[in-house]
């Protein structure tokens, strides 16, 4: 079955560089929730979009911008890196929004490393 | 504000034993799910269980189950036969209104 893409996996970039993480869900899903989870620390909620609006914001930094695409697919944009941003990027999905009744998904991270 | 709190960072379990991993949260929300999440060192999130809080009945998922205790807001979850591929990290989450909040994790180490 297919599951939620992330790319790239890997990703090193120097301080004040940009990035940006692309997230396929899964087919049919409308719903895509971006988290971040540092070092040893449980994944904090940035941001989350349904039917290509943004649905919820969380601890996202102002640096940070996301969108939803036609397709659903969505892309994290993250400027003037900080060491701090280094981070698993996780991108997850479902479907009919955000309501707890929907499962997510979760793609398999996307590890940023700034140095 | 809403809570989740993982009071156990790190247990290990014999294999074939059963162990079972704390959380509390707090809401005022009356309608919410409780989920719990296994990370794996490939660190891939993995849905393992999933409650709804309106209903009474404990979820169980072949050797998971839940004791979910909604007055004491409490939600534990129960690993029966432990098995080596269950080493990981376990993630407690609470979902209201509309996002996910995760406790801090419980490292599980299952010994041979």
């Amino acid at each position: 079955a297919a599951g939620v893409i992330q790319s790239p996996r890997h990703l090193i970039k120097e301080k004040r560089e940009t990035a940006t993480l692309k997230c396929y869900p899964i087919p049919r899903h409308d719903t895509v929730y971006w988290y971040q989870q540092g070092p040893g620390q449980d994944p904090q909620f940035l941001i989350s979009f349904y039917e290509k609006m943004q649905s919820d914001k969380g601890s996202i930094p102002d640096r940070f911008s996301a969108q939803q695409f036609s397709d659903y697919h969505s892309e994290l944009n993250m400027s003037s890196l900080e060491l701090g941003d280094s981070a698993l990027y996780f991108c997850a999905s479902s479907l009919g929004g955000t309501s707890g009744a929907n499962v997510l998904t979760f793609g398999a991270g996307s590890r940023l490393t700034v140095l | 504000a809403q809570t989740v709190t993982q009071s156990q960072p790190e247990m290990s379990v014999q294999e074939a034993e059963t162990v079972t991993l704390s959380c509390t949260y707090d809401t005022s929300e009356s309608n919410y799910y409780l989920f719990w999440y296994k990370q794996p060192p490939s660190r891939q999130m993995i849905l393992v269980i999933r409650q709804e809080a309106y209903k009474q009945q404990n979820a169980t998922e072949n050797r998971f189950s839940v004791n979910f205790q909604k007055a004491a807001k409490s939600f534990s979850l129960k690993i029966s036969d432990s098995q080596l591929g269950d080493t990981a990290m376990y993630f407690c989450a609470f979902i209201g209104t509309y996002k996910y909040i995760f406790g801090t994790g419980t490292r599980l180490k299952v010994l041979a």
